[in-house]
């Protein structure tokens, strides 16, 4: 069993829509990112998060220490947002561990 | 300010070959980590790096390695390529290592071994 966990692996909606991602882990952990990666390889941090909840424009990252757990949630989705959605943690060992990524298309 | 820079961008290399990559941090970034990304195994993290020392490590085989200069510049070195080593592999910056700090990523240098 991964020690990051995400879900679902593949996600299409329309445009408009309000995305959930989530993203389960097995290990104490100091920090969590999520992250953005478009076509062609280029990535981008969205967040960081060690605790509570986050927002930027659209996007809203919340996590939970207790059940280990944090979602990533989009808000009215747009075809640009279309993109692999990847969970890293840093675990308390300060061992860097990714998730399997989620890729989500969203549709005109 | 300018990004990370990883170059090259494309590489292709035969099988027993060795290669080296470069990452170009953020200017006034200290620490550098790299990753290799594959279809099958998705982001895998390989070392990090702050003020030229070996801070971290991942679970690859010593054919993998890297450095750090003075100016942050950092190269990574695969040796005996093999061609599961086909990857891209990605560098990242921040000022300084360890949790709740933002990385900032390189696009990546595309490693194909035939």
């Amino acid at each position: 069993k991964n020690e990051v966990e995400q879900s679902p692996q593949n996600l299409t909606a329309q445009e408009g829509e309000f995305i959930t991602i989530n993203c389960s882990y097995s290990v104490g952990i100091s920090a969590l990112h999520w992250l953005q990666q478009h076509p062609g390889g280029g990535i981008v941090s969205l967040f960081m998060l060690s605790s509570g909840k986050k927002k930027h424009g659209r996007l809203i990252a919340t996590i939970n220490i207790q059940e280990k757990h944090s979602s990533l949630h989009i808000t009215a989705s747009h075809p640009r947002d279309s993109a692999v959605y990847i969970c890293a943690v840093r675990s308390g060992n300060d061992k860097i561990i990714f998730g399997k990524g989620t890729r989500l298309h969203i549709l005109p | 300010k300018a990004g990370v820079t990883q170059t090259p961008r494309y590489l292709i290399k035969t099988r027993g070959q060795q290669v080296t990559l470069s990452c170009s941090p953020i200017s006034g970034h200290r620490s550098v980590s790299w990753y290799q990304q594959t279809p099958g195994q998705g982001l895998q993290f390989l070392f990090e790096y702050f003020s030229e020392t070996q801070r971290n490590k991942g679970n690859f085989p010593g054919r993998f390695s890297g450095r750090q200069f003075s100016n942050s510049r950092s190269e990574m070195n695969v040796s005996t390529l093999e061609l599961g080593d086909s990857a891209l592999y990605l560098c990242a910056s921040s000022v300084q290592p360890g949790p709740g700090t933002e990385a900032f990523f390189g696009q990546g240098t595309r490693l194909t071994v035939v």
